[in-house]
C-alpha cells in the first residue's frame, strides 16, 4: 500500500524557518517524482514544488522562489521542503504528492497533510 | 485569483447529473493535459481524473472527464450524498513552469 507521511509542521514566527519531511513507503520512491502542495485554511489547492526523480528537474511556484528549497534523499525514501523566510501568507497545510508535472499535472497519491502556521 | 476559473459552486438532486466547468488558457489547458481532484470534508485531495478523461482504478465510471480547446469539464452522473466536495482541476502551465489548480467547486448534493 502507497503510504506518504508528512511531518515536521507547526508554529514558526514570521521570519523564521521550518523543515518538512515526507516519509514514503508501499513503492519505489527512487523511481517517481514528487510535488508539494498546499492548502490555506478554507482556500484552495496551491501547488508550491516539483522534484524529478534524480532532483535533476526543480520547479518552484513564484510565492515561494527563493525562499523555499525543495530535496529528496532516495536512499531514506524521503522528501523535504525546507521554508525559510516564512510569512504569514505560507500558514496552510502543505501536501506531498507523487506525479509528474510538465505535459500536465497527475498526482496519484497524497499524504495526510502536516500544518504550518506562521504567526507571532 | 486562480489562473483556472471554476464556478464556486454546483448543486444537484441525488441521482441527476452535474457538470462542473474549468477554464483556462493556451499556456495551460490549451497546450497540456488536465486532472480533476476531489476533497472530501477533513481529507487529502483524490485524483478522480487524469489526461483529460483517463479514470485511476477504483474510480467509478460516474466520473468523466472531457477537454475542448481552452476548457475542461468534469461530469458525474448519478449523484450521491457521498459525492459532496470540493472538485479541483489542474495541469500545468507552460509559460510560468508551474503547476496550477482551479479554486475549487463545491458539489452540494441537495
Amino acid at each position: 500500500e502507497v503510504q506518504l507521511v508528512e511531518s515536521g509542521g507547526g508554529l514558526v514566527q514570521p521570519g523564521g524557518s521550518l523543515r518538512l519531511s515526507c516519509a514514503a513507503s508501499g513503492f519505489t520512491f527512487s523511481t517517481y517524482s514528487m510535488n508539494w502542495v498546499r492548502q490555506a485554511p478554507g482556500k484552495g489547492l496551491e501547488w508550491v514544488s516539483y522534484i524529478s526523480t534524480t532532483s535533476s528537474a526543480i520547479y518552484y511556484a513564484d510565492s515561494v522562489k527563493g525562499r523555499f528549497t525543495i530535496s529528496r534523499d532516495n536512499a531514506k525514501n524521503s522528501l523535504y521542503l525546507q521554508m525559510n523566510s516564512l510569512r504569514a501568507e505560507d500558514t496552510a497545510v502543505y501536501y506531498c504528492a507523487r506525479g509528474e508535472v510538465g505535459s500536465g499535472q497527475q498526482f496519484d497519491y497524497w499524504g495526510q497533510g502536516t500544518l504550518v502556521t506562521v504567526s507571532s | 485569483q486562480s489562473v483556472l476559473t471554476q464556478p464556486p459552486s454546483v448543486s444537484a438532486a441525488p441521482g441527476q447529473k452535474v457538470t462542473i466547468s474549468c477554464s483556462g488558457s493556451s499556456s495551460n489547458i490549451g497546450s497540456n493535459y488536465v486532472s480533476w481532484y476531489q476533497q472530501l470534508p477533513g481529507t487529502a485531495p483524490k485524483l478522480l481524473i487524469y489526461e483529460n478523461n483517463k479514470r485511476p482504478s477504483g474510480i467509478p465510471d460516474r466520473f468523466s472527464g472531457s477537454k475542448s480547446g481552452t476548457s475542461a469539464t468534469l461530469g458525474i452522473t448519478g449523484l450521491q450524498t457521498g459525492d459532496e466536495a470540493d472538485y479541483y482541476c489542474g495541469t500545468w502551465d507552460s509559460s510560468l513552469s508551474a503547476g496550477v489548480f482551479g479554486g475549487g467547486t463545491k458539489l452540494t448534493v441537495l
